[in-house]
Formats: structure tokens, C-alpha cells, sequence
């Protein structure tokens, strides 16, 4: 059982939808990540948050919009997405962002498929 | 040319064979992730390691920082050690940003 928790696990919308991503953890830990994985491709980051503040932003397009409420919930909104958004998309967690001794925990990933 | 470089990428063998997964690296790294992905999709970190050698049942993951490269043996390997392996290395220069490898897929038969 991964400890970093996505929900849904499957969603299907339409390009005009606005629908979000969850993402919650209860570690602890301080830094959340986003990543997006396209098929037989390694993931790709997205978004990075640290202390509940967003720290990296992969130029990410605006139809793709991060918030993290508080330490342990991380969310994606999702707006007017495109049929090439399709992919998985995981979160993680780590205890620090980016220290050599703060291993990643991942989520399971919600598998998106925009029509 | 990819800053993470993995081989083979795709690797089949037989129930209790030896296997390893060899990844060069060409950035600065502070550490580097051996991660595991399972067809379903989610991802477990198998090791970090900075230096030397660490070890977790029948894996085993090395790291030699002067040559820049680090393997993952898997030793009497079994087919639910199937699965995609993933190098990840902790670029110096961006401190939370992963440099990805493209996987190795190992097929074990029984």
C-alpha cells in the first residue's frame, strides 16, 4: 500500500470539463510533487511545492493549475484540457525537497483520458 | 544525448537468473533513485543512495560516484521481480528536480 494517496485512480473528460486531481499524504512531509507520465515514457515533473508554496513550475500551460490548501493535500485543476493531456499523472512526497537523504514516496497515479 | 543513460532497455530472462540494470550519468548528482513501476502505474523508490552499496532482500544497488555510473542486481530473480526500473538522478544544480532514465523493462519467466 503506497502512503501517498491519488484520487481518482481513472477519470475521463471532455475538452471544455474543469475537473481536479487529489493528492494527499500524511508523513509529514514538506515537500509534493506533480509529474505527468506518458505511455512507455519516463515521468516528466510538473509542478514542485515546498512549505506549501510553489517552488518549480515546469512551464506547465495555465490549463494545468497546482494548489496545495495545506501540508498534506496537494491538488491539480484541470481546465479546457487537449486529447495529447492524456496520460498518467502521479504525485509524490518528500520530506525535504531535494536533500540527498529524502527518499520520494509516490502516489499510484490517475490515469487521465481527455475526449 | 540523455544526462541519464540506462541499459539495456529492455532485458528478458529465466526465473533465478542474475540480472542487473546498469545506468550512466553525466550531470553532478547529490544522489541518485532506483525506482520501481509496476503495469498499473504506481511508482516505488526502491533505493537512494549517495555512495557505495545498499541492500534490500534480493536487490542490490552500487553507486561509484568518480565513474558516474550506479547498477541495480536483482539476484534470484522471480516473475513478479517484472516490472519497469527506473534511474533517477538529483541533479546538483536544481535541488528538487529528478533527471529521469528512460527504464529498463525486465521480463522474468518462470
Amino acid at each position: 500500500d503506497t502512503e501517498v494517496t491519488q484520487t481518482p485512480k481513472h477519470l475521463v473528460m471532455g475538452m471544455t470539463n474543469k475537473k481536479s486531481l487529489k493528492c494527499e499524504q500524511h508523513m509529514g512531509h514538506r515537500a509534493m510533487y506533480w509529474y505527468k507520465q506518458k505511455a512507455k515514457k519516463p515521468p516528466e515533473l510538473m509542478f514542485v511545492y515546498s512549505y506549501e508554496k510553489l517552488s518549480i513550475n515546469e512551464s506547465v500551460p495555465s490549463r494545468f493549475s497546482p494548489e496545495c490548501p495545506n501540508s498534506s493535500l496537494l491538488n491539480l485543476h484541470l481546465h479546457a484540457l487537449q486529447p495529447e493531456d492524456s496520460a498518467l499523472y502521479l504525485c509524490a512526497s518528500s520530506q525535504e525537497g531535494g536533500q540527498p537523504d529524502s527518499p520520494l514516496h509516490f502516489g499510484n497515479g490517475t490515469r487521465l483520458t481527455v475526449t | 544525448k540523455n544526462e541519464v543513460e540506462q541499459s539495456p532497455q529492455n532485458l528478458t530472462a529465466q526465473e533465478g537468473e542474475f540480472i542487473t540494470i546498469n545506468c550512466s550519468y553525466s550531470v553532478g548528482i547529490s544522489a541518485l533513485h532506483w525506482l520501481q513501476q509496476h503495469p498499473g502505474g504506481g511508482i516505488v523508490s526502491l533505493f537512494m543512495l549517495s555512495s557505495g552499496k545498499k541492500k534490500h532482500g534480493r536487490l542490490i544497488a552500487t553507486i561509484n560516484i568518480q565513474e558516474k555510473h550506479s547498477s541495480l542486481h536483482i539476484t534470484a530473480s522471480h516473475p513478479r521481480d517484472s516490472a519497469v526500473y527506473i534511474c533517477a538522478a538529483l541533479d546538483r544544480r536544481g535541488a528538487q528536480k529528478l533527471v529521469f532514465g528512460q527504464g529498463t523493462r525486465l521480463t522474468i519467466n518462470p
